[in-house]
């Protein structure tokens, strides 16, 4: 079946310093959706990407979408302690008429004030 | 506008126990969705429904029973609780399905001894 790795599994970093985690799947998707968790609450949805070599940003989030749509990034700049949490991806794949959506486990954010 | 409600917030029961978490939403979505969140597991699709009255499984169904009469409420029942169903369970529904962004309920945190 569809297999979805996010790596880092765990990221510590200094306030101000950049993050960036990765997804990657085993077949191509047809989209890539990113989540945030912070500690304690549920996962919010941050932003869908559709298309080939698609780039957005959302203030300092950078989302990127890989040019064979296998691959996805997530890039902060500038951390600041508001985004302590943990950051899932999740991968929709098409095949046999049924949409599979599989998350990737995550990477969990530490920001060291 | 209430989004997403899951009851209850925690529980603990029993094994061999049944019972039933309960969850609504008011956005008029058809599609809705249970997962559950383990440590280190990510998030994994144990039962979903595209519209009242269809039912299907996802990757982990084993030990779970839902049923869908109306388009708000979708619950998701344990028929002999065992400690290996302590999770935190999600539920999630989107306007259009798994390439529409999920929104999540705030989760029931289950424990079974």
């Amino acid at each position: 079946g569809q297999q979805v790795m996010q790596i880092p599994q765990y990221q510590h970093v200094q306030e101000g310093e950049d993050f960036t985690t990765y997804c990657n799947s085993s077949t191509t998707l047809s989209n890539i959706q990113w989540y945030k968790q912070r500690p304690g609450g549920h996962p919010v949805f941050l932003i869908q990407l559709v298309k080939s070599g698609e780039v957005k940003k959302q203030k300092r989030l950078t989302f990127q979408f890989g040019e064979a749509k296998k691959n996805s990034s997530l890039h902060i700049t500038a951390t600041q302690t508001t985004d302590v949490g943990t950051y899932f991806c999740a991968g929709l794949s098409s095949g046999a008429g049924s949409y599979q959506l599989t998350f990737g486990k995550g990477t969990k954010l530490s920001v060291i004030p | 506008n209430a989004g997403v409600t899951q009851t209850p917030k925690f529980q603990v029961l029993k094994t061999g126990q049944s019972m039933t978490l309960q969850c609504a939403q008011d956005m008029n979505h058809e599609y809705m969705s249970w997962y559950r969140q383990d440590p280190g597991m990510g998030l994994r699709l144990i039962h979903y429904s595209v519209g009242a009255g269809i039912t299907d499984q996802g990757e982990v169904p084993n030990g779970y029973n839902v049923s869908r009469s109306t388009t708000e409420d979708f619950p998701l029942r344990l028929l002999s609780a065992a400690p290996s169903q302590t999770s935190v369970y999600f539920c999630a529904s989107s306007y259009r399905g798994r390439d529409s962004p999920l929104h999540f309920g705030n989760g029931t945190r289950l424990t079974v001894t």
